[in-house]
């Protein structure tokens, strides 16, 4: 149980594009997802919660209008990088939890983005 | 100070040695602890979890747990070359639910 998935695994695009990840829990329903973000050589550093029916919660620092989150239904939600830059180029990584009352985070496979 | 801290390593150890992994924490609050493993290029891969002071076993693998020192430690054992990963420490933060990471030990285990 408790299996994450991420599509793509791979995108390449072009400087200005935007890109569509989804996070998907598989086999159980997760009201809150969470989205990270990792350069080479650096630890986990999260981005946004996503919750089910609400808007994301935001990190400092990380643009809301440029990482554009929705988790429209309790299996599945979207972080859209918009306008995407080189310096976006990066390793993005979901979890979600399997109930609201535990902590235990299950990880999604990663989607490696990289911005021509 | 770092939320969560541990030695980046690397930490090299032969095969089928006991590989100790060490992690300390600055939220006296925390109530759980996480271990996750990461190789090049993945995403993390939870290990174990433990909640009470003293060991936790599963397989190869002993969780321990000193919240009045406030460390964590992850000891494998019989270690493998397919051992060889980034181990990420990992505690919520008693305030906000967040999963606070380690900068991650880098283990390499040699055949």
């Amino acid at each position: 149980g408790a299996v994450v998935s991420q599509h793509p695994s791979r995108v390449i695009c072009k400087s200005g594009t935007s890109v569509k990840i989804e996070c998907r829990s598989l086999d159980f329903q997760a009201t809150t997802m969470f989205w990270y973000r990792q350069f080479p050589k650096q630890s986990l550093m999260l981005m946004a919660t996503s919750n089910e029916g609400s808007k994301a919660t935001y990190e400092q620092g990380v643009e809301k209008d440029k990482f554009l989150i929705n988790h429209a239904s309790l299996t599945l939600s979207t972080l859209t990088v918009t306008s995407a830059h080189p310096e976006d180029s990066s390793f993005y990584i979901c979890s979600a939890i399997l109930a609201v009352s535990t902590d235990t985070q299950y990880f999604g496979p990663g989607t490696r983005l990289t911005v021509l | 100070q770092k939320e969560v801290e541990q030695n980046s390593g690397p930490l090299s150890v032969p095969e089928g040695a006991i590989a100790s992994l060490n992690c300390t924490y600055s939220d006296r609050g925390s109530q759980s602890f996480f271990w996750y493993r990461q190789y090049s290029g993945k995403s993390p891969e939870l290990i174990m979890f433990i909640y009470s002071n003293g060991d936790k076993e599963d397989g190869r693998f002993t969780a321990q747990l000193n919240k009045a020192s406030q460390y964590v430690s992850l000891l494998i054992r019989d270690s493998q070359p397919s051992d060889s990963a980034t181990y990420l420490c990992a505690v919520p933060s008693s305030n906000t639910g967040k999963l606070i990471f380690g900068q991650g030990t880098t283990l390499q285990v040699k055949p």
